[in-house]
Parts: C-alpha cells; sequence; structure tokens
C-alpha cells in the first residue's frame, strides 16, 4: 500500500532564509511524487513533480525539490523564504508500477515565514 | 476556463439527512476524485473515477456513494448524514490516469457542517 509521511506539522523560518519540508513516501514500485500548495480557502495548486531522471527537481515560485531513493524521501526547499511562502503544503504519491489510480497525500505541513 | 467547479460551498446538515456534492471540470479529464481534508489528517482519497462509467473506492469510502454518468460530472452522495462527516471536501480532476503523472487540478472545496 502507499503512504506518504510529513513528520512536521509546522515549520517557522525567517525571510530570506532557506526553508525546507520534509516528506518521506512508500510504495511497492516506482514512485510518482508530487508537491502541492493550499492557501486559505483555496484548492490544492500543483507546485513540482518528479516522474523520473534529475533528482533535483524544480517548480513554481522559486521551489525545488530533492528525490532521495536510499532514503525514499522528497524534500520540498527554497533557498531564500518570502512571507508570501507561508500556506499549507503537502507531498503526495502514486505508484508509477501500479494499475491503480490512487494518488495519496500526506498530513500536510503548514510553513510559517516571519518577517 | 472554469476547471473543476463544486457547488455548494457551504452546507450545514443534520444527522441522518442527505444530500448531493456536485463536481463538474470542464476540461475533459478522465479522471475525478473526491477527498475529505480534516485538521492534522491531510487529504484522505474517498472515490475516484478514471472515466465515464467507472468508479472505485478510495481510502475512506464509508458513507459515500458515487457515480460517474458522463466525463464532466462526479457527483459525491451522502445517504445519511453524521457528524463524522463534517468536514472540508474536494473534488479533483487529472488529465489521462493511465499517465500517471501530470498534475491534480482540484476545485475550491466544499466546506460541510453535520449537527
Amino acid at each position: 500500500a502507499q503512504s506518504v509521511a510529513q513528520p512536521e506539522d509546522q515549520v517557522n523560518v525567517a525571510e530570506g532564509n532557506p526553508l525546507t519540508v520534509k516528506c518521506t513516501y512508500s510504495v511497492s514500485g516506482n514512485p510518482y511524487l508530487f508537491w502541492y500548495v493550499q492557501y486559505p480557502n483555496r484548492g490544492l495548486q500543483f507546485l513540482l513533480k518528479y516522474i523520473t531522471g534529475d533528482n533535483l527537481v524544480k517548480g513554481s515560485y522559486g521551489f525545488e525539490a530533492e528525490f532521495n531513493k536510499s532514503q525514499t524521501s522528497f524534500h520540498l526547499k527554497k533557498p531564500s523564504a518570502l512571507v508570501s511562502d507561508s500556506a499549507l503544503y503537502f507531498c503526495a504519491v502514486r505508484d508509477a508500477d501500479s494499475s491503480a489510480s490512487k494518488i495519496i497525500f500526506g498530513s500536510g505541513t503548514r510553513l510559517s515565514i516571519r518577517p | 476556463n472554469a476547471g473543476v467547479t463544486q457547488t455548494p460551498k457551504f452546507q450545514v446538515l443534520k444527522t441522518g439527512q442527505s444530500m448531493t456534492l456536485q463536481c463538474a471540470q470542464d476540461m475533459n479529464h478522465e479522471y475525478m476524485s473526491w477527498y475529505r481534508q480534516d485538521p492534522g489528517m491531510g487529504l484522505r482519497l474517498i472515490h475516484y473515477s478514471v472515466g465515464a462509467g467507472i468508479t472505485d473506492q478510495g481510502e475512506v469510502p464509508n458513507g459515500y456513494n458515487v457515480s460517474r454518468s458522463t466525463t464532466e460530472d462526479f457527483p459525491l452522495r451522502l445517504l445519511s448524514a453524521a457528524p463524522s462527516q463534517t468536514s472540508v471536501y474536494f473534488c479533483a480532476s487529472q488529465k489521462e490516469p493511465s499517465s500517471y503523472n501530470s498534475p491534480l487540478h482540484f476545485g475550491n472545496g466544499t466546506r460541510l457542517t453535520v449537527t
């Protein structure tokens, strides 16, 4: 069965500092991995995805994520945080080798950037 | 381009009442799904559909029914509402389930309260 873990409920970072939001996953086959962001009273918006190839994936708003197969991790990163990055972030996984089409989400991490 | 449209935005039900949450997309996406979002639990998959006439259960299907008579619409039915179904419900669609790696497009959610 697929699963995703986001070990931190909240991450607090000062503006201008680098940020990392952690995600680990479990799938039977190869993973397709995604990051989404949710702003208040809105649906989720796609940020970036890992399918295959380079382990460092670049996405929207200056975010990037690093895929680490041995650690089964897909941490979200940004070199310099902005106050406007404050939001709820979700990691998601799909089993690339399965005929099932389920996309499973983690519990979310609230990112708070202080000025 | 409307994307994924959910109605209503808010709903209050009494225990035992029934209702249907509507979801429509105008992107000709084959895959549609319903999630519920609860504090500390992230998004949990309720039901999903890989095309008209095909539906399957997700992680938390009990108490919910779905049908997919057209590509555009994927309504979620609560036959007898319970307080445990108080949540925010999101509908999401995806272009092709077989590609596995295209991002989900989310609606803005329906906030349901069951008293």
